[in-house]
């Protein structure tokens, strides 16, 4: 149980698009998602934590207007990066918490974006 | 603030060997979980084990072992007979009571098993 996917599994975009990548609980309800972002040879850094049915809450430093956070069902939430830029290129992790536990994270593959 | 500290950036032992990483946590909370994850290259995040602050007993699971000590804020984990699998970068995390369970990462201790 408590499997978490994450869609694409790695993404090539070119300059100036955006890109969507998908955050999906598969065996139960996540009332909350976190989004974290990994640069190479470095930890994973908290990008911002996604409730289901209200606005993301963001960490100090990640622009919202540039990595859109929608959390429109118990099992999907999506991160979206918008007007993406080569420093983007990253991977990309979410992990998911079910109302029953506070402590208990479920982490997906992660996405490896490259912007080129 | 809420702090996770890896000293050793990279590790590396001849298969064997026995290694232990350290982990070393700043918090003011009284609640509190402590975490350790592999990441092997493929970049999937792999659960080892969670640690609440009120159980301070050592675990042992096969070849891996946890020490966690209130006194000097630190959580290390051993790995006893290293093997080229255990390749990988191991982090330490923290999670609070005050921070909603956000989870606050080590930077990481790179782990190379040599045959």
């Amino acid at each position: 149980g408590a499997v978490v996917s994450q869609h694409p599994s790695w993404v090539i975009c070119k300059s100036g698009t955006s890109v969507k990548i998908e955050c999906r609980s598969l065996d139960f309800q996540a009332t909350t998602m976190f989004w974290y972002r990994q640069f190479p040879k470095q930890s994973l850094m908290l990008m911002a934590t996604s409730n289901e049915g209200s606005k993301a809450t963001y960490e100090q430093g990640v622009e919202k207007d540039k990595f859109l956070i929608n959390h429109a069902s118990l099992t999907l939430s999506t991160l979206t990066v918008t007007s993406a830029h080569p420093e983007d290129s990253s991977f990309y992790i979410c992990s998911a918490r079910s109302h029953r536990g506070l402590y208990e994270q479920y982490f997906g593959p992660g996405t490896r974006l490259t912007v080129t | 603030a809420q702090k996770v500290t890896q000293a050793q950036t990279e590790i590396s032992v001849v298969e064997k060997e026995d290694v232990t990483l350290d982990c070393v946590y700043e918090t003011r909370d009284t609640t509190y979980y402590l975490f350790w994850y592999k990441q092997p290259p493929s970049g999937e995040l792999v659960f080892l084990i969670r640690r609440n602050s009120f159980d301070e007993q050592n675990e042992i699971s096969g070849r891996y072992s946890w020490n966690f000590q209130k006194s000097t804020s630190s959580f290390n984990f051993t790995i006893t007979a290293s093997q080229v699998v255990d390749s990988a970068v191991y982090f330490c995390a923290l999670s609070g009571s005050s921070n909603t369970g956000k989870l606050i990462f080590g930077q990481g201790t790179t782990l190379q098993v040599k045959p």
